[in-house]
Parts: C-alpha cells; sequence; structure tokens
C-alpha cells in the first residue's frame, strides 16, 4: 500500500524565515496531495493542495511543489510568523475511493 | 469558524459505559470520516460513509459502531472501551467519494478519555 514519508520531524526557524518540508510517497497511482495544519488542541486544517497534472501551486505565503518522477513533494512557507508555529501533515490519495494517507507529521516553530 | 460541528468536545467515561459522538455538517457533503488522532501522530482513519452507506470500514473493534442516520448526521456509539482508546475523535466530511479527490474539512473532535 501507499506508505508517505515526512522530514524533519521538527523544524524550528526564526521569524521572518522560510520554511521548507518535504514529503515522499510510494504509490505512483497517487494524484491528490493536501497539506494540512494543526495548532495544539484543534483541527487539522487544510492549507494547501496539489494535484498530479500540476507542477507547482501558492497561496500568498504558502507554496507547493510537486516532483511526480521522484515521487515527492514539498512545502514551502515564506516570511513565517509566530503563527506559523504548528504540526504540518503532507497526504497523498490516489483514487476519490481510496483513504487519505497521512505522512507522520512536522512540528514547525517559528521563534520571534 | 468550522463547518464541522462535534459534540461533546470533551467525554470522560468508564470502560462500562455507553455513550455516543455526534457529527454534524450542513455543506451539503455527501462523505463523512471518523478518524482517530493520539498525540503527536496523523489522524488513522475508521470509518467512511459514502450516500449514507458505510463503505470503509478500517477492521475497527466492534465497540466502536458508526451510524449515518441522514446525509448531514454522523454518529459514533461508544460501549465497553478500553483505556488504549483515549484520544482524540475527528469527524470530517468531503463534497463526495465519487467525484473525484476532493479536500476533507475537519470538525474540532471529541477528546475521550477512558477511566
Amino acid at each position: 500500500g501507499e506508505n508517505v514519508e515526512q522530514h524533519p520531524s521538527t523544524l524550528s526557524v526564526q521569524e521572518g524565515d522560510s520554511a521548507v518540508i518535504k514529503c515522499t510517497y510510494s504509490d505512483s497511482a497517487s494524484n491528490y496531495f493536501p497539506w494540512y495544519k494543526q495548532e495544539l488542541g484543534k483541527r487539522p486544517q487544510l492549507i494547501i493542495d496539489i494535484r498530479s497534472n500540476v507542477g507547482e501551486k501558492k497561496d500568498q505565503r504558502i507554496a507547493v511543489t510537486l516532483n511526480k518522477t521522484a515521487k515527492h513533494f514539498s512545502l514551502h512557507i515564506t516570511e513565517t510568523q509566530p503563527e506559523d508555529s504548528a504540526v504540518y501533515f503532507c497526504a497523498a490519495k490516489k483514487t476519490s475511493y481510496d483513504k487519505v494517507i497521512f505522512g507522520p507529521g512536522t512540528s514547525l516553530s517559528v521563534i520571534p | 469558524d468550522t463547518e464541522v460541528t462535534q459534540t461533546p468536545k470533551h467525554l470522560v467515561m468508564g470502560m462500562t459505559n455507553k455513550k455516543s459522538l455526534k457529527c454534524e455538517q450542513h455543506m451539503g457533503h455527501r462523505a463523512m470520516y471518523w478518524y482517530k488522532q493520539k498525540a503527536k501522530k496523523p489522524p488513522e482513519l475508521m470509518f467512511v460513509y459514502s450516500y449514507e452507506k458505510l463503505s470503509i470500514n478500517e477492521s475497527v473493534p466492534s465497540r466502536f459502531s458508526p451510524e449515518c442516520p441522514n446525509s448531514s448526521l454522523l454518529n459514533l456509539h461508544l460501549h465497553a472501551l478500553q483505556p488504549e482508546d483515549s484520544a482524540l475523535y475527528l469527524c470530517a466530511s468531503s463534497p463526495s467519494t465519487t467525484r473525484g479527490n476532493q479536500p476533507q474539512h475537519f470538525g474540532d473532535g471529541t477528546r475521550l478519555s477512558i477511566l
């Protein structure tokens, strides 16, 4: 079955710096890749997603890139702010009938 | 503001109790999900309902019993739980499971503690 790996497991950056989280997946049939942000004690919140027919997607300070050949995708956060501190989960999914496979998560701390 | 509403927010129960978790969405979504999440771990899928029918059961013990009374409501009935069942239980919904991959929207969860 599909397996999603995520690195690093923890990440600390200074406010204003960029943060990059990388994920790899094993099943080349996966074609949908959402990213969720979960603040302490709160629900996972979808922040951006990308489909396999697109190589990059941006939404303000957040961008996601996808390399289908290498089977990896990355989340880029620019100009980080303390409120970006949270656990970030990448995920992969094949068809609409399949379940979402989550990565193990990255705990991001933005130091003021 | 969450569009998926879960009640109660917190629940403490003994191993012999019977309780239910409730989830409601009014986005017209036809797919609803139950997840279990342990601390510092990703959500773990338990059940999927598609058009009010159970479509995925991830080999969940029978002490967890899901129910989908209508397209807006999802319940999780609990009976004879074990201490290791203590976790955050998340409900999610998506437009459907039949029209391409679509994002899931999570509720705030019910934090369950088993004594």
